[in-house]
């Protein structure tokens, strides 16, 4: 059974940081790139980057909207895909989701965590 | 980047009815079209992929279609278990963006 558990969300304050982590189980996960998706509060769903397997470089995208301040990065000898978030915003306030990006099958997403909330407030 | 719409933003069904949402691109996204429903305090979930392939586990009452900008999802007889928020996303070019959603409500 494959498995993405989120941790590390929290309540933050505005300009500081937090790192998120996935870890994945019951695939090959060094075989596949891993997405973030978020979603604030009562809104809908926004893609917030992804990043590429090792074979495929494992080089990363960004949303504009946190371009510069977000990077995703992967350790495949854990098993695990990080967020780290830094200069938050309110804007930022999202539960946020790991998912698996199948680039065989039309880069669907179609593994998804449970999501973990950080807010953002003073 | 592409946008993409969905119409109706919302839709009252009653169980048995055969119901369509359409998601527009704002560009040609070819068959990359991907449909997914959320229920409250849940993640989403991947029902269609490639425009037309149901995912592994979801029932053949849901299907999709469409081509270029234009998609739709049918759900040929609503059960309970459907009404939900429903999103189309391209994954067509970076970056990917996700349709505004159709909630679908029970009449």
């Amino acid at each position: 059974e494959v498995q993405l558990v989120e941790s590390g969300g929290d309540l933050v304050q505005p300009g500081r940081s937090l790192r998120l982590s996935c870890t994945v189980s019951g695939l090959n996960f060094g075989d596949n790139a891993m997405s973030w998706v978020r979603q604030a509060p009562g809104k809908g769903l926004e893609w917030v980057g992804f990043i590429r397997s090792r074979s495929y470089g494992g080089t990363v995208e960004y949303a504009a909207s946190v371009k510069d301040r977000f990077t995703i990065s992967r350790d495949d000898s854990k098993n695990i895909v990080y967020l780290q978030m830094n200069s938050l915003k309110s804007e930022d306030t999202a539960v946020y989701y790991c998912t698996r990006r199948d680039a065989n099958n039309y880069d669907r997403f179609d593994y998804w965590g449970q999501g973990t909330l950080v807010t953002v407030s003073s | 980047d592409i946008q993409m719409t969905q119409s109706p933003s919302s839709l009252s069904a009653s169980v048995g009815d055969r119901v369509t949402i359409t998601c527009r691109a704002s560009q040609d996204i070819t068959t990359y079209l991907n449909w997914y429903h959320q229920k409250p305090g849940k993640a989403p979930k991947l029902l269609i992929y490639g425009t037309s392939s149901l995912q592994t586990g979801v029932p053949s009452r849901f299907s999709g279609s469409g081509s270029g900008t234009h998609f739709t999802l049918t759900i040929s007889s609503l059960q309970p278990e459907d009404f939900a928020i429903y999103y189309c996303l391209q994954s067509y070019s970076i970056p990917i963006t996700f349709g505004q959603g159709t909630r679908l409500d029970i009449k």
